[in-house]
């Protein structure tokens, strides 16, 4: 997987928790970002960083935070965790030294909100 | 909004056969559209890509081919094989933002 870390890999959590989802690249890509995997909606894209402490917002942003204070790690955080939040998330990552470049995806992080 | 539509959400086909999903999208800025393949418990991975000014592109069994005029684009696989079987997604964007629009993704089985 390209040298994609995403940790954990199963999370179980209660409603109004809050949640931190880590996504570490070892290729010293650029551009890294958080999708969520519902059946029906394929991968929504949450939030996206282009640099270290550049982020933008992406599709389904709401109840979602990101940082990333280093090239390698880009973390997602869910304030307070609802049960429409319980998905797949997965990261992903490219270069940025081009265009039409293919993304790279880590293994995805299952998480459950009751 | 769902800018790009994908069908079927499910699909059976038996080993041999030709395994056909389609796509189409609304944003004409659109330039650029790759097919990911997943298996369960792993990320997508890039299978093909085509951008629009070729109508058809082939790897191997697969290929894309693309109709700009009616903004659709599909996905061949032929000689489907129980290897295959895995969810595949259609993608869309332009290139000078790489901000890629998925489709709603199809799970494919071949059976054998």
């Amino acid at each position: 997987d390209a040298g994609i870390t995403q940790s954990p890999r199963h999370k179980v959590t209660e409603t109004g928790t809050p949640v931190t989802l880590r996504c570490h690249q070892t290729e010293n890509h650029r551009y890294m970002y958080w999708y969520r995997q519902d059946p029906g909606h394929g991968l929504r894209l949450i939030h996206y960083s282009y640099g270290v402490k550049d982020t933008d917002k992406g599709e389904v942003s709401d109840g979602y935070s990101v940082s990333r204070s280093k090239t390698e790690d880009f973390l997602l955080t869910l304030e307070s965790a609802t049960s429409s939040q319980t998905s797949v998330y997965f990261c992903a990552t490219r270069p940025g030294t081009g265009l039409y470049e293919k993304l790279f995806f880590g293994s995805g992080t299952q998480l459950s909100v009751l | 909004q769902q800018q790009v539509k994908q069908s079927p959400q499910s699909l059976i086909v038996q080993k041999g056969g030709i395994s056909i999903i389609n796509c189409a999208y609304e944003n004409t800025a659109f330039d650029y559209f790759p097919w990911y393949q997943q298996f369960p418990g792993k990320g997508p991975a890039l299978l093909i890509a085509i951008r629009p000014d070729v109508s058809e592109k082939k790897e191997g069994r697969f290929t894309i081919s693309f109709n700009k005029s009616a903004k659709q684009f599909s996905l061949h696989i032929m000689d489907s094989q129980p290897g295959d079987s895995a969810t595949y997604f259609c993608a869309a964007s332009n290139g000078a933002g790489n901000m890629l629009t998925f489709g709603g993704g199809t799970r494919l089985m071949v059976k054998p």
